[in-house]
C-alpha cells in the first residue's frame, strides 16, 4: 500500500462546476498538507498549504484536512479552463524535509 | 529573481552513457531534492540533501548518484545502471516544514529520453 493514495482520474468537468479532489494517507505523523498544481511539461507550483486539521480558503480554492480519517480534500469553485492541470497532494511530518506525494489527478475544465 | 534553475530542459542519452542533470537555486534553502515523474505515478523521491556534503537516498535511488558540494547546487547523475531512465526529472528546494509559509519550490524539469 502506498503512503499517499490519490485517484489519478482523469476528471472532466464543464466550466463553472465545482471540482472535488481528495487524497488518503496512512502515516498518522503527517502534520503538513499541501496541494500543488502542475501544468503540462512544467514544474509543480504550490496552491494551498494547511497545518494539522481544519479548513483553509483562498479565493476559489478550499482545502480541508480530516486527520481522524486521514483524508484531505481540495475544492475548486467556479472552475475555469485555466484550472485544467494535474493536481498533486503532498504531505510531511513536523520539521521534516521529506514530502510524500500522491499520484496526481488530471483535471480538464471544458469551456 | 529567486528560484530554481534546471538544465537542460530536454536531454537525449544513448544507452550505456552517464548523463548529469543540473539544478541550481538562489533561495538560500538548506534542503534540495530530486524527484522522478512518470505518467500515473506522481513524484517519486530519488535523493535529497539537508545540508552541504550530506545526502540521503530516497525511494528509488538505484542507478542514480548526487553530490552537494555547494548549498546552491545539487546535480543528479543518471548512470548506465539505471534500467529505465526515460522520465521527467524535477529538482526542488525547501526549508523544513516547521513554520508558516514554508514550501518546496520546484524547477521546470528536465525531460530525459534514452535513444
Amino acid at each position: 500500500q502506498k503512503e499517499v493514495e490519490q485517484d489519478p482520474g482523469p476528471l472532466s468537468v464543464p466550466e463553472g462546476a465545482i471540482v472535488s479532489l481528495n487524497c488518503t494517507y496512512s502515516n498518522s505523523a503527517f502534520q503538513y498538507f499541501m496541494w500543488y498544481r502542475q501544468y503540462s511539461r512544467k514544474g509543480p507550483e504550490l496552491l494551498m498549504y494547511t497545518y494539522s486539521s481544519g479548513n483553509k480558503e483562498d479565493g476559489r480554492f478550499t482545502a480541508q484536512v480530516d486527520k481522524s480519517s486521514k483524508y484531505i480534500s481540495l475544492f475548486i469553485r467556479d472552475s475555469q479552463p485555466s484550472d485544467s492541470a494535474t493536481y498533486l497532494c503532498a504531505m510531511s511530518e513536523f520539521d521534516d524535509y521529506k514530502l510524500s506525494f500522491g499520484a496526481g489527478t488530471t483535471v480538464t475544465v471544458r469551456a | 529573481d529567486g528560484g530554481i534553475t534546471q538544465s537542460p530542459k530536454y536531454l537525449f542519452r544513448k544507452e550505456g552513457q552517464n548523463v548529469t542533470l543540473s539544478c541550481e537555486q538562489n533561495l538560500n534553502h538548506d534542503a534540495m531534492y530530486w524527484y522522478r515523474q512518470d505518467p500515473g505515478q506522481g513524484l517519486r523521491l530519488i535523493y535529497y540533501s539537508q545540508i552541504v556534503n550530506d545526502f540521503q537516498k530516497g525511494d528509488i535511488a538505484e542507478g542514480y548518484s548526487v553530490s552537494r558540494e555547494k548549498k546552491e547546487s545539487f546535480p543528479l547523475t543518471v548512470t548506465s545502471a539505471q534500467k529505465n531512465p526515460t522520465a521527467f526529472y524535477l529538482c526542488a528546494s525547501s526549508t523544513p516544514f516547521g513554520g508558516a509559509g514554508t514550501e518546496a519550490f520546484f524547477g521546470q524539469g528536465t525531460r530525459l529520453t534514452v535513444v
